[in-house]
């Protein structure tokens, strides 16, 4: 069973629509969580990082955590071209674990 | 700003090469990650590191080995190289007081012939 899930893509939204992308985790145990985001030919880089329940907000951006529901979102509010990329994902699980658990991304295509 | 550089952008290798894909991060990170990323199977972990001359499986380790002498770098070695190695390969770096956030190189695309 994938241990990090992302609701399955491609996502088309209207520019100046929102934007929601979700994933969920099988490790309760899980304390960090990250999205990144990775344009094309790019690697991925950080939008938002959530450490505890509740939103989080950056911008334009909102990360959002629910523990009880094993469940983190990223909302991208006023949605640009520019945000057209894929959405990744990403989680540290419980333990003494350093390392990220990936999603398998969504992409997001903003239409102008 | 953290940074973390990759040696090559484009390779290009025949099959049974032995390669080398380098890492260095200048922020001081103790841990450092190789992943291969392919279309539909998003990142997966080849192997990490929690510190100098440490070296961790993760979970594809199987045809790759890893080299951490120094802090600061971190070396992905293919012994013999195969077709089915051919992907993007990205190095990054983290650090326990920074949230364990992953800071990601530009990435080393590999294509092996």
């Amino acid at each position: 069973q994938k241990e990090v899930e992302q609701n399955s893509g491609p996502l088309s939204v209207p520019e100046g629509a929102i934007a929601s992308l979700n994933c969920t985790y099988s490790d309760r145990g899980s304390q960090s969580f990250f999205w990144y985001r990775q344009y094309s030919g790019k690697s991925p880089e950080l939008i938002m990082s959530i450490y505890s329940n509740g939103d989080k907000e950056d911008g334009r951006f909102t990360a959002q955590l629910n523990k009880a529901s094993q469940y983190v979102s990223l909302l991208i509010r006023d949605s640009q071209p520019s945000d057209s990329a894929t959405y990744l994902c990403a989680v540290q699980l419980g333990g003494s674990a350093r390392q990220l658990t990936f999603g398998s991304g969504t992409q997001l295509t903003v239409l102008p | 700003d953290v940074k973390v550089t990759q040696s090559s952008r484009y390779l290009v290798k025949r099959t049974g090469e032995k390669v080398f894909l380098e890492c260095v991060q200048d922020m001081d990170h103790e841990n450092m990650f190789w992943y291969r990323q392919d279309p539909g199977l998003g990142l997966r972990l080849i192997y990490f590191s929690y510190d100098v001359k440490m070296k961790e499986k993760g979970d594809i380790p199987e045809g790759y080995s890893v080299s951490r002498e120094k802090k600061e770098r971190f070396s992905l070695i293919l012994e013999s190289a195969s077709t089915n190695q051919t992907s993007m390969y990205l190095c990054a770096s983290s650090s326990p007081g920074a949230g364990e956030t992953q800071y990601f190189g530009p990435g080393t695309r590999l294509l092996v012939l």
